[in-house]
């Protein structure tokens, strides 16, 4: 079983509709989870960081974490084309620990 | 936020050659930068973490003598990909962690296609 584990998708959603991306993980360790988003050919941009349990909403953008199920979510609301990209999920054990990545999704926003 | 800029963007280069690839951080003091790789569709790979003044911790499997890191200061560090051949062609990226974030902030990458 892989550390982290992530549906590559592909992900077609139309302009305007809720978009739930999800990963899970098998280390209980891990502590800090984070979700990124890359454009093709560019480096990952951070979106979203959580420690621990919880929540975590900025704008459209909402994380979860439940870590007694050891798994995470990226919600996106009203998604635009231009969410169309590759997200990343990712998570350690914190501090300058390294991070452990998901496969990543493509999604797809269609006007 | 944290800024991390990477140059060339991208490079060419004969095989055999050897590359050197610079991450900088910006805007903040970077002790420990990591090296990573990434594959047409397929997620990152770590290679290395690089430490300032000190060896850097190559990833199982990443040939220390042919992806050489230094890090001299706290502002820099260096990948140079030796003697390089086609299949060392991939997008590379730098990230860091300041440590006032527990995170990590990601270069633009660069792509080398060696011919």
């Amino acid at each position: 079983q892989k550390e982290v584990e992530q549906d590559p998708g592909p992900l077609s959603v139309p302009e305007g509709a809720i978009v739930s991306l999800n990963c899970t993980y098998s280390n209980s360790a891990f502590q800090y989870f984070m979700w990124y988003r890359q454009y093709s050919r560019k480096g990952p941009e951070l979106l979203m960081y959580t420690y621990s349990s919880g929540n975590k909403e900025d704008g459209r953008f909402t994380a979860q974490v439940d870590k007694s199920s050891k798994y995470i979510s990226l919600f996106i609301r009203d998604s635009q084309p231009s969410d169309s990209a590759t997200y990343l999920c990712a998570m350690s054990q914190g501090g300058s620990e390294k991070l452990v990545f998901g496969k990543g999704t493509k999604l797809t926003v269609n006007p | 936020g944290a800024v991390v800029s990477q140059h060339p963007s991208r490079v060419i280069c004969k095989s055999g050659t050897s590359v050197k690839i610079e991450c900088r951080s910006l805007d903040f003091q970077a002790t420990t930068m990591f090296w990573y790789r990434q594959f047409p569709k397929q997620s990152l790979m770590l290679m290395a973490t690089s430490n300032e003044g000190s060896k850097a911790t190559y990833e199982q499997g990443v040939e220390k003598d042919k992806f050489l890191i230094n890090h001299a200061s706290l502002t820099l560090s260096t990948l140079t990909v030796t003697s390089a051949h086609p299949e060392d062609s991939s997008f590379y990226i730098c990230s860091s962690d300041p440590r006032s974030t527990d995170t990590q902030y990601f270069g633009p990458g660069t792509r080398l296609t060696v011919l």
